[in-house]
């Protein structure tokens, strides 16, 4: 089982519509969560951070995390076509010491 | 305020030989992170630097080592390269060791290795 799970996708969303991204983690002491997304060629850039349950919103992102079910997910409001690239969820917690585990990535593509 | 810079950009080199990739973090970070980013894979953990010592290293062979300044700044350093290396080498800074708060990591723009 790898610590972090994603679905590769690719995830086909018309433009202007929520686009939903989830990832699933393994260690149950992972206490911080990361979204980062990456452009193709380039490397990846943080867009949110979240540590504790429930929902935390930036502009037209919302990170959403439960550690019951060790879950976390990303939803991208009002999508536009610059939201397509890769998205990588990442996990940090004590057991994994200095280092941040990541997901293979989803690949979002926004349809006009 | 500048981000993590990392050197060179791109760089080809043949099986066998030896690569030094350079990273400088961002202003106020103390800490860097080494990852190796494969095609279509999330960035693989190297190892990581903080006060100028290894501190944790993930499952790389010895081929790989680096360094850590007292200016921050951090080398990777690859020996008896082999094909499989040609990676994306990521570099990420943050601030403190794992624990402290938040505990962010910003990357920098990426050295891309080909090994032929």
């Amino acid at each position: 089982q790898k610590e972090v799970e994603q679905n590769s996708g690719p995830l086909s969303v018309p433009e202007g519509a929520i686009a939903s991204l989830n990832c699933t983690y393994s260690d149950r002491g992972s206490q911080s969560f990361f979204w980062y997304r990456q452009y193709s060629g380039k490397s990846p850039e943080l867009i949110m951070s979240i540590y504790s349950n429930g929902d935390k919103e930036d502009g037209r992102f919302t990170a959403q995390l439960n550690k019951a079910s060790q879950y976390v997910s990303l939803l991208i409001r009002d999508s536009q076509p610059s939201d397509s690239a890769t998205y990588l969820c990442a996990a940090w917690g004590y057991s994994s010491a200095s280092k941040i585990i990541f997901g293979s990535g989803t690949r979002l593509s926004i349809r006009p | 305020d500048a981000g993590v810079t990392q050197s060179p950009t791109h760089l080809i080199k043949t099986r066998g030989q030896q690569v030094t990739l350079r990273c400088s973090p961002k202003s106020g970070h103390d800490t860097v992170s080494w990852y190796q980013q494969a095609l279509g894979q999330g960035p693989q953990f190297i190892f990581q630097y903080y006060e100028e010592e290894e501190r944790q290293r993930g499952n790389f062979p010895d081929r790989f080592s680096g360094h850590q300044f007292p200016n921050y700044s951090s080398e990777l350093n690859v020996n008896a390269l082999l094909l499989g290396d040609s990676a994306l080498y990521l570099c990420a800074s943050s601030l403190g060791r794992a624990g402290s708060v938040g505990y962010e990591q910003y990357f920098g723009p990426g050295t891309r290795l080909t090994v032929t």
